[in-house]
């Protein structure tokens, strides 16, 4: 089963608005991880939080993590129509070298 | 290279042939990884190399689907005897391993994937 379950599946915003995703998580993490994946091709890094973090920032990115409620999510703020793409959450935990991801969910931003 | 690079980018092929599909990882990463994309689904698991070997293939979904890496570099994911339920996209991805450090071992480098159809 996922370990990561991302939150809606899909989300359709104006250019300009704010887009939040969650990710739910089932056991203890070492860090989680969101990724990218636009049509046709390979996810791309954003960023990774540590369990001992609750907040990071990359640009227009921000995401929190609590890791008493399993959960993490990512706000993209002033969202771009070049957003569009699909995101996914990934957990590691504890010695493991393999990220479990979510199913993802879809964003459309509409210019 | 610069990234990871994944071919064929497509293969079309027919129900009972097998089919080889190939990644050439980030120069320097030690760890590898294969997972399939069905439409719409998120990443299933297959396979993770560290080196040449592989500590975890419990992601294989039979017996027909079998990967080597050599060199610690090039690795081919093969699919013999493809049935139609095969068809997905592949894709591979690299990472540093710990030579990355704690945090960077869990970072993956993707390539942009091969969408295999069998008819």
């Amino acid at each position: 089963s996922q370990q990561g379950e991302e939150d809606p599946q899909a989300l359709s915003i104006q250019e300009g608005e704010n887009a939040t995703m969650n990710c739910s998580y089932k056991t203890s993490i070492n860090n989680l991880q969101w990724y990218r994946q636009n049509s046709g091709r390979g996810l791309v890094h954003l960023i990774l939080i540590r369990s001992n973090e609750r907040e990071k920032h990359s640009g227009r990115l921000r995401v929190t993590l609590d890791t008493s409620k399993k959960s993490s999510s990512l706000l993209i703020t002033a969202s771009r129509a070049a957003d569009t793409a699909s995101y996914f959450c990934a957990t590691a935990s504890g010695g493991s070298y393999i990220p479990t991801f979510g199913r993802g969910t879809s964003l459309i931003v509409h210019p | 290279g610069a990234g990871v690079s994944q071919s064929p980018s497509n293969k079309v092929t027919e129900k009972g042939k097998d089919v080889e599909l190939r990644c050439d990882p980030i120069s320097g990463h030690t760890a590898l990884y294969w997972y399939r994309q069905s439409l719409g689904q998120g990443l299933e698991f297959l396979i993770y190399f560290q080196g040449n070997s592989a500590p975890d293939k419990s992601g294989l979904p039979s017996d027909r689907f079998s990967a080597e890496r050599t060199g610690g570099s090039v690795s081919t994911l093969t699919i013999q005897r493809t049935q139609q339920e095969d068809s997905a996209v592949y894709l591979c991805a690299s990472s540093p391993g710990l030579a990355g450090g704690l945090l960077a071992k869990n970072i993956q480098y993707f390539g942009a994937g091969t969408r295999l159809s069998v008819l």
